[in-house]
């Protein structure tokens, strides 16, 4: 079974930096691209950027161009997120997602909660 | 960017009745759309890929339709475990973009 756990609830103060993991199990990471996908109170799921495990080549979404970096070590079968310069904007929940086929999310991550807050 | 508009924002709905979902694009996305369900406390899941392909683990009574800019999710009965929200996203053009949501509730 395909699975995603991602690292515990994060407080971060205004102008910090955020990392969070995704974990894989059940498949092998190099396999499957992985999208980063953050959803605020409120405010519809959007999309951050995405990273291919195999080659280590990333795309971002243009809102969060300079402040986002995706990564992936294969050795440790885990994607990561940092997310920099955060604001109270940022609180919200960040799941990562496989996409077996570049396209759609198949399977989500457990889900990170990030509060900014100083 | 592809904007996605869903409507409604809420639809009530008696267990047993049939539920019609809207997702509309800004411009065409062909059948390159997705459907997630999301139920309180937990992540999006997958629900149907390709405008029409239901994901594993869900039932015959979601069917999903449309092509081009135009796209409905319907539920023909609804069951209890069906109540959630239900986000529409394109994956025809980067960036990736979902709908606001349409949450089904009692």
């Amino acid at each position: 079974e395909v699975q995603l756990i991602q690292s515990g609830t994060e407080v971060k103060k205004p102008g910090a930096t955020v990392r969070i993991s995704c974990n894989v199990s059940g498949y092998i990471l190099s396999a499957y691209k992985i999208h980063w996908v953050q959803q605020a109170p409120g405010r519809r799921l959007v999309w951050l950027g995405l990273v291919d495990p195999d080659d280590g080549q990333t795309m971002y979404a243009e809102k969060f161009q300079g402040r986002v970096i995706i990564t992936a070590d294969t050795s440790s079968e885990t994607a990561y997120l940092s997310l920099s310069s955060l604001t109270s904007e940022d609180t919200a929940l960040y799941y990562c997602a496989t996409d077996v086929y570049g396209s759609y999310m198949d399977v989500w991550g457990t889900g990170t909660a990030v509060i900014v807050s100083s | 960017e592809i904007v996605m508009t869903q409507s409604p924002a809420t639809l009530s709905v008696s267990p047993g009745e049939r539920a019609t979902l809207s997702c509309r694009a800004s411009q065409s996305v062909s059948s390159n759309l997705a459907w997630y369900q999301q139920k309180p406390g937990q992540a999006p899941r997958l629900l149907i890929s390709g405008a029409s392909t239901r994901a594993t683990g869900f039932p015959a009574r979601f069917s999903g339709s449309g092509s081009g800019t135009e796209f409905t999710l319907t539920i023909s009965s609804l069951q209890s475990e069906d109540f959630a929200v239900y986000y529409c996203q394109q994956y025809d053009k980067w960036p990736r973009t979902f709908g606001q949501g349409t949450k089904v509730e009692i």
